[in-house]
């Protein structure tokens, strides 16, 4: 079963700053099962990164995803006050079929 | 635009069954996708239960799979969720989101979301 690790648990950034959020998984993950998500407090996730780095519909260009393997990473190029939420990764497993998300990453202000 | 709206009780006894469903609106649930829940504790971070194809196949997370029941019916356009047997364990905000999954899809994947509820297990 394959485990998601995200680093930094809090990544404290001022606005303007360019943050870098990281997903490591325990085995190979196929790029087109890995995804990126944006939750801010009390509300639903957002997807924002699929197939770990194409951009969702209505996503900012700020965001854009990059990895392969085991090594996933989400970039904020330069952060908008909008940006300060929890980001959470997703893979897609074979061996048992199932999904799994990272613990998240939670960006907050400096 | 595809909407999804949660419904059900906001608070459950230990040891018996939580329902809830999930109503999709603006769009088909016959359409070619899969359709979940994911749940999230206070305070923690997101679990997948499972996810239903407007067939009826399912797919669920194998450390729930023993309590968990996905259904759909497609003349009122929504699925639902029943997960026995609840302890505090269980206490969440409920999400049910369109899952691309399968044959259907190539990159898997949960969008849109509906905006959760929170179901509370206590006597």
């Amino acid at each position: 079963e394959i485990v998601l690790t995200q680093s930094p648990g809090t990544l404290s950034l001022s606005p303007g700053e360019r943050a870098t959020l990281s997903c490591r998984a325990s085995q190979s993950v196929s790029s087109i099962y890995l995804a990126w998500y944006q939750q801010k407090p009390g509300q639903a996730p957002r997807l924002l990164i699929y197939g770990a780095s194409s951009r969702a519909t209505g996503i900012p260009d700020r965001f854009s995803g990059s990895g392969s393997g085991t090594d996933f990473t989400l970039t904020i190029s330069r952060l908008e006050p909008e940006d300060f939420a929890v980001y959470y990764c997703q893979q897609y497993g074979n061996s048992p079929p199932k999904f799994t998300f990272g613990p998240g990453t939670k960006v907050d202000i400096k | 635009q595809v909407q999804l709206q949660e419904s059900g009780p906001g608070l459950v006894k230990p040891s018996e069954t939580l329902s809830l469903t999930c109503a999709v609106s603006d769009y088909s649930i016959s359409s070619p996708y899969y359709w979940g829940w994911i749940r999230q504790p206070p305070g923690k971070g997101l679990e997948w239960i499972g996810s239903i194809y407007h067939s009826g196949s399912t797919f669920y997370n194998p450390s729930l799979k023993s309590r968990v029941t996905i259904s759909v019916d497609t003349s009122k356009n929504q699925f639902s969720l029943r997960l026995n047997s609840v302890t505090a364990a269980d206490t969440a905000v409920y999400y049910c989101a369109r899952t691309f999954y399968g044959s259907g899809s190539y990159y898997f994947r949960f969008d849109p979301w509906g905006q959760g509820t929170l179901v509370t297990v206590s006597s």
